[in-house]
């Protein structure tokens, strides 16, 4: 059974970088499945960040307003997310979840149980 | 990008009723949707993929179809688990793009 499990600081100041780390566990990251970032402000619905492939390749949300990176760590089978700059908007429960790699199946079969992550000074 | 748009985004329906959700997309999506369940405090949980293939475990209750740019979520007799709000998503191309959810209610 495929288990992802977020981390990381649960506040974090305005316009300071927000880092994200998902441990995954139970099955290789370096399958063929993309590794997700989804986030969900309180009240509200869902939307997806962006994705890594375990070589690297990433998409990335293009409506998001602060800048993404998410990276890779094969070794530690795990992933990452930074987003900068970050506003009180930013504020918001962070997933982290696994897709396919093909088009079609790029829905999310496995998810973390999230984190809640304020920004506020 | 592709947007979603379900409906309605609130109902109450009582525990045995049949209940229908529908998600339009934008764009044709193919039969690339998913539909998923959250319950409070709870990550999303898939119920249904390729429009109509339901996921190992989900409930037979369950089901899903459509094609193109309108799909639906049938629940064919509500029980008190189902209370929740679902999602559509869809699973054609980047980015990826949720519906804005439909929060099921007890009548």
């Amino acid at each position: 059974q495929v288990q992802l499990q977020e981390s990381g600081p649960g506040l974090v100041k305005p316009s300071e970088t927000l880092s994200l780390t998902c441990a995954v566990s139970a099955y290789s990251i370096s399958s063929d499945y993309y590794w997700g970032w989804i986030r969900q402000p309180p009240g509200k619905g869902l939307e997806w960040i962006g994705s890594i492939y375990h070589s690297g390749s990433t998409y990335y949300n293009p409506s998001l307003k602060s800048p993404v990176t998410i990276s890779v760590d094969t070794s530690k089978n795990q992933f990452s997310l930074k987003l900068s700059s970050v506003t009180a908007a930013d504020t918001a429960v962070y997933y982290c979840a696994r897709h396919g790699a093909r088009g079609g199946n790029y829905f999310f079969d496995y998810w973390g149980q999230g984190t809640l992550v304020t920004v506020s000074s | 990008d592709i947007q979603m748009t379900q409906s309605p985004s609130s109902m109450s329906a009582s525990v045995g009723n049949r209940v229908t959700i529908t998600c339009r997309a934008s764009q044709g999506v193919s039969s690339w949707l998913a539909w998923y369940q959250q319950k409070p405090g709870k990550a999303p949980k898939l119920l249904i993929y390729a429009a109509s293939s339901l996921q190992s475990g989900v409930p037979s209750r369950f089901s899903g179809s459509g094609s193109g740019t309108d799909f639906t979520l049938t629940i064919s007799s509500l029980q008190p688990e189902d209370f929740a709000t679902y999602y559509c998503q869809q699973a054609n191309s980047f980015p990826l793009t949720f519906g804005g959810g439909t929060k099921v209610e007890i009548k």
